[in-house]
Parts: C-alpha cells; structure tokens; sequence
C-alpha cells in the first residue's frame, strides 16, 4: 500500500535554481495538498486542489506554482528558490471536501537551499 | 496570527506519568477539531477528531481529547504515557472551508524513563 508517494526525498539547491516536487497518491482521492513544515511554526498550507482542474492559494503560497496533473499527481515547482524556501513539504490528500479531516501524508521532502 | 494554537512547544514527562498537550482555537476556525501525531522522520497521521456528538474522543492507543466550547479548548490527555508516545503533536482545524486544514504549530511530547 504505497499511500502518497513524494519524490524526491532529499534535494539541495542553490538560490535561483528551479525544481519541481513530485506526489503521487493512488487511493482515488480527489483533494490534495502541499504544506511546508518549518520549526516552531507547524505545518503551513501552500497550495491545495480540491479536485482534478482546481488548484487555490494555501496561507503562504508566494514564489511556488502548483499543478494537478490528474487526479493521482500533484506537483509543486519553485522556479527560482531562495534560502527562504529550506524547509520540509509534505504532500497530503484526503477524500474529499468534507468535514472528515482525515488526510494522508507522504515521508516528506527535506530541501535546503543555499 | 495562528487560528489554532498550542500552548506548549516541548512537554517532558515521565513514563507512566500523565501528560495534557493543549489547544486553543479561534472563533475564526471551525469547531471540526483534529490532532495528529508526527513520529519522527514520518509523515503525519490522525490520532483522533472531534465534529459532532460526545466532547470526549478516544483514540486506539489511550489518549482522549476534550472539545470545550466555552473555554475554546481542545486539549490532548493521556494518564499514562509510554516511552514509544515520544513524538510531535498537532491540533488542526478548518479555516475558510474543508479544504482548508490549518495546524498549530507543534508539541514535542518526550518521554523519559
């Protein structure tokens, strides 16, 4: 049971490179979602898709662009990172736009920029 | 500022000892009220909710949250900790529709023997 899958795990950057994160989640969930986790500041939502076609600002979406591909794949692009940016993203999906509030994470992507 | 807050950033405890992780929500969430658990290096997971009904919530592994409306709490108990319950905690809620889940900013439970 692969879940949401993240790749990649582990990236460094230098400021100005771009990249893109990749999610993938095979349990036929229609809502996804990309959060950055930064010490004593929780997890903050950068982007969500509500469903496949839909995409809208989290709390702190400034200088990343989002994508559904389809309904399995969501990705989040930083198309010049700044030191800023160092941090944890998690990718979530959840079942749908319901009060539920179950969401299913991915192991995250650890990216430093320098 | 936070929607959802937690009080404390670290709780040492004991094992077997009891421990309360508390949380604070605004009138600007929705009182559809979550925690999660963060072991480390993981992801997050659901430990236990709150939407409707009873204010007392259980999970599977002995913690139990209560919903209080007039305080704005829900905060997090276990009477018995174990050295495995070591790992971050999250109280979440809804902000501006259901779609948006928005997290406190942590509680690192560390369990000592």
């Amino acid at each position: 049971n692969a879940g949401v899958t993240q790749t990649p795990k582990f990236q460094v950057l230098k400021t100005g490179q771009s990249m893109t994160l990749q999610c993938a989640q095979d349990m036929n969930h229609n809502s996804m979602y990309w959060y950055r986790q930064d010490p004593g500041m929780g997890l903050r939502l950068i982007y969500y898709s509500a469903s496949e076609g839909t995409t809208d600002k989290g709390e702190v979406p400034n200088g990343y662009n989002v994508s559904r591909l389809n309904k399995r794949e969501f990705s989040l692009r930083l198309e010049s990172a700044a030191p800023s940016q160092t941090s944890v993203y998690f990718c979530a999906s959840s079942a749908a736009g319901t009060p539920t509030g179950e969401l299913f994470f991915g192991e995250g992507s650890r990216l430093t920029v320098l | 500022a936070q929607s959802v807050t937690q009080l404390d950033s670290q709780v040492p405890v004991f094992e077997e000892a009891p421990v309360e992780l508390r949380c604070n929500y605004s009138s600007s969430v929705s009182v559809y009220l979550f925690w999660y658990v963060q072991y480390p290096n993981q992801g997050l997971q659901l430990l236990l909710k709150y939407l409707s009904g009873s204010t007392l919530v259980e999970s599977i592994n002995g913690f139990e949250a209560e919903f209080n409306k007039s305080q704005t709490s829900f905060h997090l108990r276990k009477p018995s900790v174990h050295i495995s319950d070591t790992a971050e905690y999250f109280c979440a809620a809804f902000s501006g529709g259901y779609n948006k889940l928005i997290f406190g900013a942590g509680t690192r439970l560390a369990v000592h023997p």
